[in-house]
């Protein structure tokens, strides 16, 4: 079975500080994500990586960044954290496979995603 | 933008009564996938159905898929109390390069005893 693994269950930081999010999967996976869930918005895509040190911005990357130096690992970092990243982050990961490649261009289909636990994190 | 979205927002049933949640999205897509959420915890995949099949099954649960009318269902047989749930559709673009799937908001289903 998948395991993603996220490194707190409950985080409780004042504002200002810097905030690190772990997450490990154990399936060598190409992909990996952060959301954030509030309530009434859904998951909502911070940032995702399709390979080590590779990184792509979401829909809401502003104040975030993240890190990926090893396959299994991808970190989430608030830089300077304020009230308002106050939600429940989520880590997925899953395979990237190639549907069709043509002339150099590849497309790609998302497969099933593997999400971990979720860090609830207050920022005070 | 909202891809796909799913209606309704929210589901009351009884224990053995079926649940159908439907899902509509905007673009074309290579797949649509269903989740689940328990509170508090992460989503778990269910179903993954491509854009050239109409209809899946998995245990109680079926899966059906328009693409003419860019529209899907989630019925859950004879539910269950286990079941209460949100469930989420979230749909993989058809898209040159890299691309993400899109969640909707989810059905919140309750299922009482």
């Amino acid at each position: 079975d998948v395991k993603v693994t996220q490194s707190s269950r409950y985080l409780v930081k004042r504002t200002g500080e810097k905030v690190f999010l772990e997450c490990v999967q154990d399936m060598d996976h190409e992909n990996m994500f952060w959301y954030r869930q509030d309530p009434g918005l859904g998951l909502r895509l911070i940032y995702f990586s399709y390979d080590v040190k590779m990184k792509e911005k979401g829909d809401i990357p502003e104040g975030y960044s993240v890190s990926r130096e090893k396959k299994e690992r991808f970190s989430l970092i608030l830089e300077s954290a304020s009230t308002n990243q106050t939600s429940m982050y989520l880590c997925a990961s899953s395979f990237l496979a190639i549907v069709n490649s043509r002339g150099g261009a590849d497309t790609y289909s998302n497969q099933p995603q593997h999400f971990g636990d979720g860090t609830r994190l207050s920022i005070l | 933008s909202q891809q796909g979205e799913e209606d309704p927002q929210a589901l009351s049933i009884q224990e053995g009564e079926n649940a159908t949640m439907n899902c509509s999205y905007k673009t074309s897509i290579n797949n649509l996938q269903w989740y689940r959420q328990n509170s508090g915890r992460g989503l778990v995949h269910l179903i993954l159905i491509r854009s050239n099949e109409r209809e899946k099954h998995s245990g109680r649960l079926r899966v059906t898929l328009d693409t003419s009318k860019k529209s899907s269902s989630l019925l859950i047989t004879a539910s269950r109390a286990a079941d209460t749930a949100s469930y989420f559709c979230a749909t993989d673009a058809k898209n040159s390069g890299y691309s993400t799937l899109t969640f909707g908001k989810g059905t919140m289903l309750l299922v009482s005893p």
